[in-house]
This record gives C-alpha cells, sequence and structure tokens, in this order.
C-alpha cells in the first residue's frame, strides 16, 4: 500500500523557516517524481514544486510564488522528500501536501497518490 | 502564464448527469487530469490523461478534451459526488496549473 505521510507543519513568525517532510512507502521512491502542492484554507490547488528521479538529473522545478525561497530536495536513500522554506510570508499559510504518480501511470504527471498533508501558518 | 478556467460552481439532482468544463488555450492538445475533493480529505485522481479512469474510480465519471474545453461528465450523480472538483495540466513541462475548483452540489 502506498503511503506518504507529511510532518513539520506549525505556526511560524513572518521571515520565518521551516521544513517539511514527506515519508514514502509502499513503491519504488527513487523512481518516482516527487512533487509538493498546497492549499490555502478555503482556496484551491497551487502547485509549489518537483523533485525529478535519478534518471532525470534529479532536477528540481519551482512555482515562480516561491522560487528563491523553497528548496526542495529529497533522499533515495531514506525514501524521503524535503522541502525548506524560508523567509515564509502570511500567503504561505495552507497545508502542504506530497504527491506522486508511477512513471508509468500518466507519465507521472498527474497525482495518483497524495499524502495527509501538513498545515503550516505564517502568523505574528 | 497559463490560466485554467472553471465555472465555480454547478449543482444537478441525483441521478442526472453533471458536467464540470475546465478552459484553457488550446487545452485540447494537452493532458487533462482531474481530480475530487471532499471537506478536511486530501484530493482524489478521478481521470487522467482526459479520460482514463484509476482503479477504483466509477465508470459514471468520463471525461473528454477538445479545442479550448476539457469536461468531466458525472453520470448518474449520487449525494456521495458532492465535492469540489479540479482540473490540472503540466504547462510545456515547466510548471504545473490547476484549475480554481468547481463546488458540486447534488441538490
Amino acid at each position: 500500500e502506498v503511503q506518504l505521510v507529511e510532518s513539520g507543519g506549525g505556526l511560524v513568525q513572518p521571515g520565518g523557516s521551516l521544513r517539511l517532510s514527506c515519508a514514502a512507502s509502499g513503491f519504488t521512491f527513487s523512481d518516482h517524481y516527487m512533487d509538493w502542492v498546497r492549499q490555502a484554507p478555503g482556496k484551491g490547488l497551487e502547485w509549489v514544486g518537483r523533485a525529478r528521479d535519478k534518471a532525470n538529473a534529479y532536477t528540481i522545478q519551482y512555482a515562480a510564488s516561491v522560487k528563491g525561497r523553497f528548496t526542495i530536495s529529497r533522499d533515495d536513500s531514506k525514501n524521503s522528500l524535503y522541502l525548506q522554506m524560508n523567509s515564509l510570508k502570511t500567503e504561505d499559510t495552507a497545508v502542504y501536501y506530497c504527491a506522486t504518480s508511477s512513471l508509468a501511470f500518466c507519465g507521472g504527471d498527474c497525482y495518483r497518490y497524495w499524502g495527509q498533508g501538513t498545515l503550516v501558518t505564517v502568523s505574528s | 502564464s497559463y490560466v485554467l478556467t472553471q465555472p465555480p460552481s454547478v449543482s444537478v439532482a441525483p441521478g442526472q448527469t453533471a458536467r464540470i468544463t475546465c478552459g484553457g488555450n488550446n487545452i485540447g492538445i494537452k493532458s487533462v487530469h482531474w481530480y475530487q475533493q471532499k471537506p478536511g480529505q486530501a484530493p482524489v485522481l478521478v481521470l487522467y490523461d482526459d479520460s482514463d479512469r484509476p482503479s477504483g474510480i466509477p465508470d459514471r465519471f468520463s471525461g473528454s478534451n477538445s479545442g479550448n474545453t476539457a469536461t468531466l461528465t458525472i453520470s448518474r450523480v449520487e449525494a456521495g459526488d458532492e465535492a469540489d472538483y479540479y482540473c490540472h495540466v503540466w504547462e510545456s513541462s515547466r510548471y504545473v496549473v490547476f484549475g480554481r475548483g468547481t463546488q458540486l452540489t447534488v441538490l
């Protein structure tokens, strides 16, 4: 059974930092693209970024809204995805999900599997 | 930047057919994916690559994509289908775009 479990959310002041983790199990993590998607309270889904696999040089892609402030990384030896968030703004308040799909399924471009999400609140 | 346009809400009576559209410039040449999200839950993939259903999704869910509009069709709507629905594409393999979501109300 595929499982994605996010952790690390919490309350942080504007300008602060937070690191989220996503622990994966039930599939071959190393050959999956892994994405972060967020959802502000009462709002829609917003893509944060993607970590591609080794075969794609571990390329990282970011949404314009977070580029330069957020850093995505992965550790295939730990089956884990990370999101380092710096210079946080109140508008970064959201539930952060990690999501993935097999490359053999929609070319890895849809999200067959989602975690339960972790809430990040940026407030003074 | 690429924009996906969805109606904010759609209402339908039980047993009827709901159609949720997702408009985008030449969206017909892209692969469109659809998600269902119920309150307090993570999204669930209901259609991928325009019209394919993941295992476990009933065949009441179908999709089409042509020109500037992709459509999610839910036949024989049930009360349990009430949720927010989002369309999703990759733009030129550079970034992801989601529609703003459509709230489906079952009357």
